[in-house]
């Protein structure tokens, strides 16, 4: 069954260096969403995309963040300057054709700010 | 504010049990979904609902548009139901609550 892969499972990262996550959301899905899970909390929505663009973004994804699809198969999320409060579990997800479809998670990075 | 609210945060039940996890929204959706979040951390969508009801297996969720309620029952309960419950709704932004957690006791 096809899943949603994310790389790498664990990034630890020194306060103000930059990251990038990766996801190969499955390969016939269009919408692509961005969320992370702060230890003990909810989870939160950052970012979706689809067509090539951002089609929503939480009030969270600021200017720090950003995020690509490069080529057909990755999408990635770009932090710069990391704080510390940026550590978290980040989940990529996919859907097929609309927003409101079922979305498949991936098994999430947890990035850790030192 | 939480737009999206579960109840209850904890549940601890006997095998073969009938349980009820409730969820509650304020914002207009278009969509709301269930979700298992297991020890380990990872996510699987268990239904995605805009009106009606939904069965697969032994899990069946509802959901009443004019309350802006859902509920997630799982019939005759099993150890491996351990997780954690999420309900999520698709409105102008993606909410989630903040779970229930549920351990089934053998």
């Amino acid at each position: 069954e096809p899943e949603v892969t994310q790389t790498p499972s664990h990034q630890v990262t020194q306060m103000g260096q930059e990251v990038i996550l990766r996801c190969v959301p499955i390969s016939n899905h269009l919408y692509f969403y961005w969320y992370r899970q702060i230890l003990g909390q909810k989870v939160e929505f950052l970012v979706s995309f689809y067509n090539n663009e951002i089609s929503e973004k939480s009030e969270i994804f600021d200017d720090q963040f950003s995020v690509e699809r490069p080529d057909g198969s990755n999408f990635t999320l770009k932090i710069r300057s990391t704080k510390l409060e940026d550590s978290a579990m980040y989940f990529c997800a996919s859907s097929e054709e609309a927003r409101t479809d079922t979305q498949y998670f991936g098994p999430g990075t947890r990035l850790t700010v030192l | 504010k939480n737009e999206v609210e579960q109840s209850p945060q904890n549940l601890t039940a006997q095998e073969g049990e009938f349980i009820t996890i409730n969820c509650s929204y304020s914002v207009g959706i278009s969509a709301l979904h269930w979700l298992q979040q297991h020890p380990g951390g990872g996510i699987v969508s268990l239904f995605m609902l805009s009106s009606g009801k939904k069965k697969h297996g032994r899990l069946i969720a509802t959901i009443n548009i004019q309350e802006k309620h859902s509920s997630l029952h799982i019939t005759a309960s099993h150890p491996r139901d351990s997780a954690v419950y999420i309900c999520a709704v698709t409105g102008n932004q993606f909410y989630f609550g903040t779970g229930t957690s549920l351990t089934v006791i053998p």
